[in-house]
């Protein structure tokens, strides 16, 4: 079946790199997302990435794909205190449904 | 532009109880869906609309009604409220129903069911 997996919790230190890790299950998925929630709000479009793609730049976010293993990641360098909020990583079976994995938290150590 | 405009933002209700959460976008956007978060279990697909008369199950379906008479509107209906829809619900919606759109949520409504 569908699943995204991924770790509910993650601390970082101000400065440091964060590395927040996923797994999915359906290797016909287009477009793989990271979206971000911050505290009572709904979630916002971090980035995205082609299923054809190993790796995805924007500014301080990276994000590498491995097709064969069904693994994304997202790294944000140099994390910061609003970089903290939950991450969800999504993947699109393709048809008509996103499907999100559980979120990781990232707390972000003074 | 307000994109997703979600009401109300708290609701508690009784058990047994209906009420209708309203979902309302102006970007004129096909796709739209409703999502319920609940600690450790992440966002869960309950309905979802690829366009104006046209809605369908997702994952979690029972306890829920929808219906999408118009491209703007998606509300979410619960006939007989029950303790287990205690959640915060966000409703979605995206310019088309292909995997590359991404979707745009709103804030969200916290339903407490005693």
């Amino acid at each position: 079946g569908e699943d995204v997996e991924q770790s509910l919790f993650l601390s970082v230190r101000e400065g440091d790199s964060s590395v927040i890790n996923c797994t999915y299950t359906d290797s016909s998925s287009t477009y793989l997302y990271w979206y971000k929630q911050e505290p009572g709000a709904g979630l916002q479009l971090l980035t995205y990435i082609f299923s054809n793609m190993d790796m995805k730049q924007d500014q301080r976010l990276t994000v590498l794909l491995n097709k064969k293993d069904k693994h994304l990641s997202l790294r944000i360098a140099d994390t910061q205190t609003g970089d903290s909020a939950i991450y969800f990583c999504a993947e699109t079976p393709g048809d008509d449904k996103i499907i999100f994995g559980k979120g990781t938290r990232l707390h972000i150590l003074p | 532009n307000a994109g997703v405009t979600q009401t109300p933002k708290f609701q508690v209700l009784k058990t047994g109880q209906s009420m209708t959460l309203q979902c309302a976008q102006d970007m004129n956007h096909e796709y739209m869906s409703w999502y319920r978060q609940d600690p450790g279990m992440g966002l869960r697909l309950i309905h979802y609309s690829v366009g104006a008369g046209i809605t369908d199950q997702g994952e979690v379906p029972n306890g829920y009604n929808v219906s999408r008479s118009t491209t703007e509107d998606f509300p979410l209906r619960l006939l007989s409220a029950a303790p287990s829809q205690t959640s915060v619900y966000f409703c979605a919606s995206s310019y088309g129903s292909s995997p590359g759109s991404p979707l745009h949520f709103g804030n969200g409504t916290r339903l407490t069911v005693t």
